[in-house]
C-alpha cells in the first residue's frame, strides 16, 4: 500500500500570510504514460464532509480561490494558501489515486495565529 | 446537482451486521465510479472501498477486507455497503462518495454525501 503523509500536523498562520502544506507519498504516483501524478487534495471544515481543492497535483477545482495552489511531481506535493482567509480555517488531507488502496494522508489543521 | 444521500447507520454490537445504503440522483449513476470513505471521531479520513461505474471491480481497504462488501444498484442510483462482524473501530461516519469524472477508473473523489454515524458498542 501506498502511504501518505504530511507535514506539519497543524499550523497556525496571520490572516493575509502564506500557509504551506506538504505531503509525501511513500512512492512515486507519477504514471509515466500520460504524465499525470494521481494526488488529491481536500478541505474538510468542522463538521462538514471533505471538499475537493486540487486534483492532478495541480489542477484546481472549479470555484476554488486562486489562492490554493498545488505543486510537486513523483513522491513529494505541497498545498499553498498564498494569502489565508478566515473562511480557510479547515483540516486538509492529501490523497493518491495512483492505486488501490487509495490512501489519505493523516491531515494537516490550518488556524488562524 | 448532484446529492448523495446515505442512510442506515446507528448503533449496532461487536460482532453484528449493519448495510448502509447511498442514494444518488442528480448525474447519471451507472456512469460514475463510487467509493466509501470513513472517518472516526475526531480521526483524519480513511478510504474504505471502491466500485466500478460498471461494478465489473470492487477494492477495499485491508482494514475491512473480507467483512465489508460494496455493491451498486444501478437501476435503483443506490450504492450499498454491507458490514459483517463489526468491530468497535469500525465506529465512524460513513461518507458516500462519487468519482470526479465518469467512466473512468483512478479518479479523485469529486462530491461527498453528508455521512452517516455508525457506532459499534455493546
Amino acid at each position: 500500500d501506498i502511504v501518505m503523509t504530511q507535514s506539519p500536523d497543524s499550523l497556525a498562520v496571520s490572516l493575509g500570510e502564506r500557509a504551506t502544506i506538504n505531503c509525501k507519498s511513500s512512492q512515486s504516483v507519477l504514471y509515466s504514460s500520460n504524465n499525470k501524478n494521481y494526488l488529491a487534495w481536500y478541505q474538510q471544515k468542522p463538521g462538514q464532509p471533505p471538499k475537493l481543492l486540487i486534483y492532478w497535483a495541480s489542477t484546481r477545482e472549479s470555484g476554488v480561490p486562486d489562492r490554493f495552489s498545488g505543486s510537486g511531481s513523483g513522491t513529494d506535493f505541497t498545498l499553498t494558501i498564498s494569502s489565508l482567509q478566515a473562511e480557510d480555517v479547515a483540516v486538509y488531507y492529501c490523497q493518491q489515486y495512483y492505486t488501490t488502496p487509495f490512501t489519505f494522508g493523516p491531515g494537516t489543521t490550518v488556524d488562524i495565529k | 446537482q448532484v446529492q448523495l444521500v446515505e442512510s442506515g447507520g446507528g448503533v449496532v454490537q461487536p460482532g453484528r451486521s449493519l448495510r448502509l445504503s447511498c442514494t444518488a440522483s442528480g448525474f447519471t449513476f451507472s456512469s460514475y465510479g463510487m467509493h466509501w470513505v470513513r472517518q472516526g471521531p475526531g480521526k483524519g479520513l480513511e478510504w474504505v472501498a471502491v466500485i466500478w461505474y460498471d461494478g465489473s471491480n470492487k477494492y477495499y481497504a485491508d482494514s475491512v477486507k473480507g467483512r465489508f462488501t460494496i455493491s451498486r444498484d444501478n437501476s435503483k442510483n443506490t450504492l450499498y455497503l454491507q458490514m459483517n462482524n463489526l468491530r468497535a473501530e469500525d465506529t465512524a461516519v460513513y461518507y458516500c462518495a462519487r468519482d470526479y469524472y465518469d467512466r473512468t477508473t483512478y479518479a479523485p473523489v469529486g462530491y461527498w454525501g453528508q455521512g452517516t454515524l455508525v457506532t459499534v458498542s455493546s
